[in-house]
């Protein structure tokens, strides 16, 4: 299995509250993905990031902010936390942006009440 | 807009029995298709890649196959097994901008029963 963590792996916080999830892998990929998934939706791109401090907005964005100062961390940022934003959120990694594969983390279970 | 669908989107079948996962998708520009398993409360194992060019891809008793022009992916599991009780997912790589993403289906549930 790929070497991918992400913590914490439950949270439950108030609507209003920042959240901050970290996704780190120890497979030095180039392209790490916020995901969330949610019944009824399927997985949704939040953001990636194709390199160190360089990231881009995936399909539903809104409310969220990333950032990744290092190869091996990509961490996913709730600025004020909404019920809305309840949901399962995975990180995966890959080697490169197309042709490879992704590999997911074992996902954050995040309420908003 | 690209959109995939997954037929059935639950299943349940006795040990042993061969099966077939659909996957639909609208649009037939794509890059790659993927098939990914789902275990409960787990994060997606990779399956299956078949690129653009082929028509299948083979591991152990998984077999997918690709049909680009009527947009359509079959996953063939042989000698189902309890252990193959899971949410398979199917996902497209499509061309946005400046990178790719992935279009994914909603999953269909599988029951292997012993």
């Amino acid at each position: 299995d790929a070497g991918i963590t992400q913590s914490p792996r439950h949270k439950v916080t108030e609507t209003g509250t920042p959240v901050t999830l970290r996704c780190h892998q120890t497979e030095n990929h180039r392209y790490m993905y916020w995901y969330r998934q949610d019944p009824g939706h399927g997985l949704r791109l939040i953001h990636y990031s194709y390199g160190v401090k360089d990231t881009d907005k995936g399909e539903v964005s809104d409310g969220y902010s990333v950032s990744r100062s290092k190869t091996e961390d990509f961490l996913l940022t709730l600025e004020s936390a909404t019920s809305s934003q309840t949901s399962v959120y995975f990180c995966a990694i890959s080697p490169s942006g197309g042709t490879d594969t992704q590999y997911f983390g074992p996902g954050t279970r995040l309420t908003v009440l | 807009k690209q959109e995939v669908t997954q037929i059935p989107a639950a299943l349940s079948v006795p040990e042993g029995e061969n099966l077939v996962l659909n996957c639909s998708f609208t649009d037939s520009a794509i890059y790659n298709l993927q098939w990914f398993r789902q275990d409960p409360g787990k994060g997606l194992t990779s399956l299956l890649l078949i690129q653009s060019s082929q028509r299948e891809q083979t591991s152990g008793r998984l077999n997918a196959s690709l049909d680009k022009s009527s947009g359509r992916s079959t996953l063939y599991i042989a000698a189902s097994q309890p252990g193959d009780s899971a949410t398979y997912l199917c996902a497209v790589e499509i061309d946005a901008g400046n990178n790719r993403k992935l279009i994914w289906g909603l999953g269909t549930s599988l029951a292997v029963n012993p």
